[in-house]
């Protein structure tokens, strides 16, 4: 079975700064990856995901992420932080076959602070 | 369009009793997921509906169940409600082929349920 670790439950940036949310999952076959992002009261929107091909993929909102096989990651970046980006984000993986079965991390929370 | 749409968006039980939980997907969205939440936990996957049909099932307890209708929207039911079914449900839906990637996952915004 797939598994997700998020290792930071909550991290603090200052508007401007950089940000990199760490993901480590575990599956045994080429993962189909997925960040997350949940604003308070809201559902999941979903940020970029990975399938195959180009390790470094965009996603919306500025963020990208890469996935590094060798380390079993799929870390979050962005360059400059705004405001508005404070959520909870979420590192989910799939298995092959089941699409609408997504095994999720605990979460982190980013604060960003003016 | 719409999204994903649940009702109702919260809703207090008391231990024991049944609750019933109300999902419409994404216009032309056959499938239909359904995710718990507990407060400060990534979502949990209960149920997956795909044509009117059970396609995948989490690790949860009988007391779960769920069906999807006619018209692709879906309904989670919780029979003897405990504390530890206080939760946000969040239900998902997907476009494309049963088990197809390429269709992301369309969450809605959750029924935030209460057991007392």
């Amino acid at each position: 079975a797939q598994s997700v670790t998020q290792p930071d439950i909550h991290i603090t940036v200052s508007e401007g700064a950089s940000l990199e949310l760490r993901c480590n999952y575990s599956y045994g076959a080429t993962p189909y990856l997925f960040w997350y992002v949940q604003s308070p009261g809201q559902g999941l929107q979903l940020l970029l995901k990975y399938f195959s091909g180009d390790t470094l993929v965009q996603g919306n909102k500025g963020f990208e992420a890469e996935f590094k096989r060798s380390q079993s990651s799929f870390n979050l970046r962005k360059p400059s932080v705004h405001w508005s980006d404070a959520a909870e984000y979420f590192c989910a993986v799939g298995a092959s076959g089941t699409a609408s079965k997504l095994t999720f991390g605990t979460g982190t929370r980013l604060q960003v602070t003016l | 369009d719409a999204g994903v749409t649940q009702s109702p968006t919260h809703l207090i039980k008391t231990r024991g009793q049944h609750v019933t939980l109300r999902c419409s997907p994404i216009s032309g969205h056959k499938s239909v997921s359904w995710y718990q939440q507990v407060l400060g936990q990534g979502p949990q996957f209960i149920f997956q509906y795909y044509e009117k049909e059970e396609r995948g099932r989490g690790n949860f307890p009988d007391r779960f169940s769920a069906r999807q209708f006619p018209n692709y929207s879906s309904e989670l039911n919780v029979n003897a409600l405990l504390l530890g079914d206080s939760a946000l449900y969040l239900c998902a839906s997907r476009g494309g082929a049963r088990n197809s990637y390429n269709s992301p996952l369309h969450f809605g915004n959750g029924t935030r349920l209460t057991v007392t």
